[in-house]
């Protein structure tokens, strides 16, 4: 079995400060995990994902996550926060062999303020 | 490449009747789609799973005869929702995997918003 938890369902953040939004995974097995984000009204634009190579990950639009397997953790973070970036984010975890199921998370809702 | 389309973005229907959406894969063949639901301000909710040429698997508590949904080519699925009732109305999303790519990532259509009236 699997499951994603992501820790904050709110954070908001000053433009221009770092983001961090939080998500801890349970999996019996080697996990594939992905960060998607939502725009409201939008379907999902994946991030960024982990698949087994290199533990830290870079993505699009200037995020990143870091895999640690010792902390069961996935937590996405950006140096610089943009008002663009205001959005619902989802960590997403995913097994080989669970027949490409993926498990949300229940979403953090991302504030920028100005 | 990787895209997902979906028709209609927006649907008003009234109680009662049908609706069908669609969910293609542009430029890829998809191995499997998959059909999630999306109450406001909550997380994906998966509905059914499936594969070209055979029955979907739906997940525990979706009622099947409610939710129709065919896969008759490796690139389109439809999802139709019938008799449809005001709680019905949802952000419903669609997502495919390739088959040439080895089929393990997901790749997302743009959601249906549908409103039962």
């Amino acid at each position: 079995a699997q499951s994603v938890t992501q820790l904050d369902s709110h954070v908001s953040v000053s433009e221009g400060t770092p983001v961090l939004l939080r998500c801890n995974y349970s999996s019996s097995y080697s996990p594939s995990l992905f960060w998607y984000v939502q725009h409201p009204n939008k379907g999902l634009q994946l991030l960024l994902k982990y698949t087994s190579a290199a533990t830290l990950v870079k993505g699009i639009n200037g995020f990143e996550a870091e895999f640690k397997k010792s902390e069961t953790s996935f937590h996405l973070t950006k140096p610089s926060a943009h008002m663009s970036d205001a959005a619902e984010y989802f960590c997403v975890v995913t097994l080989y062999n669970a027949g490409n199921m993926l498990t949300f998370g229940g979403g953090t809702r991302l504030m920028v303020k100005p | 490449g990787a895209v997902v389309s979906q028709h209609p973005s927006r649907v008003i229907c009234k109680s009662g009747t049908s609706v069908k959406i669609e969910c293609r894969s542009l430029d890829f063949q998809a191995t499997t789609m998959f059909w999630y639901r999306q109450f406001p301000k909550q997380s994906l909710m998966l509905m059914a799973t499936s594969n070209e040429g055979s029955k979907a698997t739906y997940e525990q508590g979706v009622e099947k005869d409610k939710f129709l949904i065919n896969h008759a080519s490796l690139t389109l699925s439809t999802l139709t929702v019938t008799s449809a009732h005001p709680e019905d109305s949802s952000f419903y999303i669609c997502s495919a995997t390739d088959r040439g790519a080895g089929g393990y990532e997901q790749y997302f259509g743009p959601g249906t918003r549908l409103t039962v009236t």
